[in-house]
C-alpha cells in the first residue's frame, strides 16, 4: 500500500520565479492538504482540496494556489517566489469521512535564492 | 539574530527509560488531537490520536493523555529506544485544518 508521495524531493529557485510541487495521496484517500514548514517550526496549513475544489484555506497570499485532479493527486503552485518561501512543503492526505486523520508525505525542500 | 523558533525544547532520556512529552493546546473547542514524530529530513509520521471524549489512549509503547480542564496533552513513550530520537509535534483541530504546536526534540542517550 503506497503512502503519500511527493515530487520533487529538493528544488532550488530564484526570487520571482514560479514553482509547482506535486503530491499523490495514500491509496483510498480523496482529500489533500498542503502545509509549509519553516526550519524549526511546526507545519502551517496552506489549503485543502476535495473533489477538485479548495475546501479550506489558511493565511497564505494568493501567490499560493493549488489544484486537485480526478485521480485525487494534487499540485501546489507558488508564483513570484520570495526568499521567505524557502521551506519544506508537506502534503497530507486523508479521507473526507475522517478529514482530520492526516498522513504526511516526505515533503519537498524548496530553496529560494 | 536567530529565530526563537529554532530553539526547540529538548528532552534527553537514557535508552530504556520512559519519556514524557508535553503539549499545551490553545483552542478549547478542539476535539481531536494527534501526535506526530518527525525525523530529520522526513515528513511528520502519525503516532497516535485521541478524541476529546477520552482521557487516555494507548498504542504500542505509546500512551496519550488528555486533560481538557487545563488544555494539556502528553505523550508517554515506554522503554525509549534510539530510534525514537526525533522532533515530536502535537496537533489539534476543532475542524480541519490541523494546528501544530512548536515541537519537542527527543534525544535518546545510548
Amino acid at each position: 500500500d503506497a503512502g503519500v508521495t511527493q515530487s520533487p524531493t529538493h528544488l532550488i529557485k530564484t526570487r520571482g520565479q514560479q514553482v509547482t510541487l506535486r503530491c499523490s495521496p495514500k491509496s483510498g484517500h480523496d482529500t489533500v492538504s498542503w502545509y509549509q514548514q519553516a526550519l524549526g517550526q511546526g507545519p502551517q496549513f496552506i489549503f485543502q482540496y476535495y473533489e477538485e475544489e479548495e475546501r479550506q484555506r489558511g493565511n497564505f497570499p494568493d501567490r499560493f494556489s493549488g489544484h486537485q485532479f480526478p485521480n485525487y493527486s494534487s499540485e501546489l503552485n507558488v508564483n513570484a517566489l520570495l526568499l521567505g518561501d524557502s521551506a519544506l512543503y508537506l502534503c497530507a492526505s486523508s479521507s473526507i469521512t475522517s478529514p482530520d486523520t492526516q498522513y504526511f508525505g516526505p515533503g519537498t525542500r524548496l530553496t529560494v535564492l | 539574530g536567530e529565530s526563537v523558533g529554532l530553539h526547540l525544547p529538548t528532552l534527553s532520556v537514557q535508552e530504556g527509560d520512559n519519556s514524557i512529552i508535553n503539549c499545551a493546546y490553545s483552542n478549547s473547542a478542539s476535539d481531536y488531537f494527534i501526535w506526530y514524530k518527525q525525523e530529520s529530513g522526513k515528513g511528520p509520521q502519525f503516532i497516535i490520536d485521541i478524541r476529546s471524549n477520552m482521557d487516555k489512549r494507548q498504542g504500542q509503547r505509546v500512551t496519550v493523555l488528555l486533560n481538557k480542564t487545563v488544555k494539556h496533552l502528553s505523550l508517554q513513550i515506554a522503554a525509549t529506544q534510539p530510534g525514537d530520537s526525533a522532533v515530536y509535534f502535537c496537533a489539534e483541530t476543532p475542524d480541519t485544518p490541523l494546528v501544530f504546536g512548536k515541537g519537542t526534540r527527543l534525544s535518546v542517550i545510548a
